[in-house]
């Protein structure tokens, strides 16, 4: 299957930590994605992990990678009023050269004063 | 350097018009992408272009629909006639040739299309 599922709404407060969490089901899945849209803009790559990786920290962004149970998580400290868009997850599972992303239904993060 | 711009970015027609939605890559990335977002569902994968030509055209829903990439530098998706349903956000991606590892796919900012 290649089903990509996430939580369609998450509210914090600024200063707070936000977790927003996905699931996938394809267990062939090579790179796991965090991708942010902000409104009028495109999908901007934030982050992505591969596979073989249990965690992964950039800055204010940590990823972490439950394979076993096909858990993704996108955590971000200090969460700021900027921070607040649309979160996708996505994957890839290559098929000959084409790498299409397979991407969930977004997660909006709003970020409350 | 020019990010992946897209034209429109907003198209309101009629049900059974034809749009023509156009996009520009990356210079010099070979890989094209079109995606889909409809009524804040997840983005879904219609076709993808290497170079001048489809490497993959699984996602693309139906015979209204068709997608070209003449010379291999913009694309543009073609909707005739336009059905309620094809009411979405249409995106576009480019990416550089695809290895092994990792390859980042740049998003425009979408072209909105409503069918009235």
């Amino acid at each position: 299957g290649e089903d990509v599922e996430q939580s369609l709404f998450l509210s914090v407060r600024e200063g707070d930590s936000s977790v927003i969490n996905c699931t996938y089901t394809d267990s062939s899945s090579t790179y796991l994605y965090w991708y942010k849209q902000e409104p009028g803009a495109g999908l901007q790559l934030l982050t992505y992990i591969f596979s073989n990786m249990d965690m992964k920290q950039d800055q204010r962004l940590t990823v972490l990678l439950n394979k076993k149970d096909k858990h993704l998580s996108l955590r971000i400290a200090d969460t700021q009023t900027g921070d607040s868009a649309i979160y996708f997850c996505a994957e890839t599972f290559p098929s000959g050269s084409a790498r299409q992303l397979t991407f969930g239904s977004g997660t909006q993060l709003t970020v409350l004063p | 350097e020019a990010g992946v711009t897209q034209f429109p970015s907003h198209s309101v027609i009629e049900k059974g018009q034809t749009v023509t939605l156009r996009c520009d890559p990356i210079s010099g990335h070979d890989n094209l992408y079109w995606y889909r977002r409809v009524m804040g569902k997840e983005i879904k994968f219609l076709l993808h272009f290497v170079k001048e030509s489809k490497q993959d055209e699984s996602g693309m829903p139906n015979n209204r629909f068709l997608a070209e990439r003449t010379g291999g530098t913009y694309s543009t998706l073609k909707v005739q006639p336009a059905e309620l349903e094809d009411s979405g956000v249409y995106f576009c991606a480019s990416s550089q040739s695809p290895g092994l590892d990792h390859h980042e796919q740049f998003f425009g900012p979408g072209t909105r299309l409503t069918v009235l």
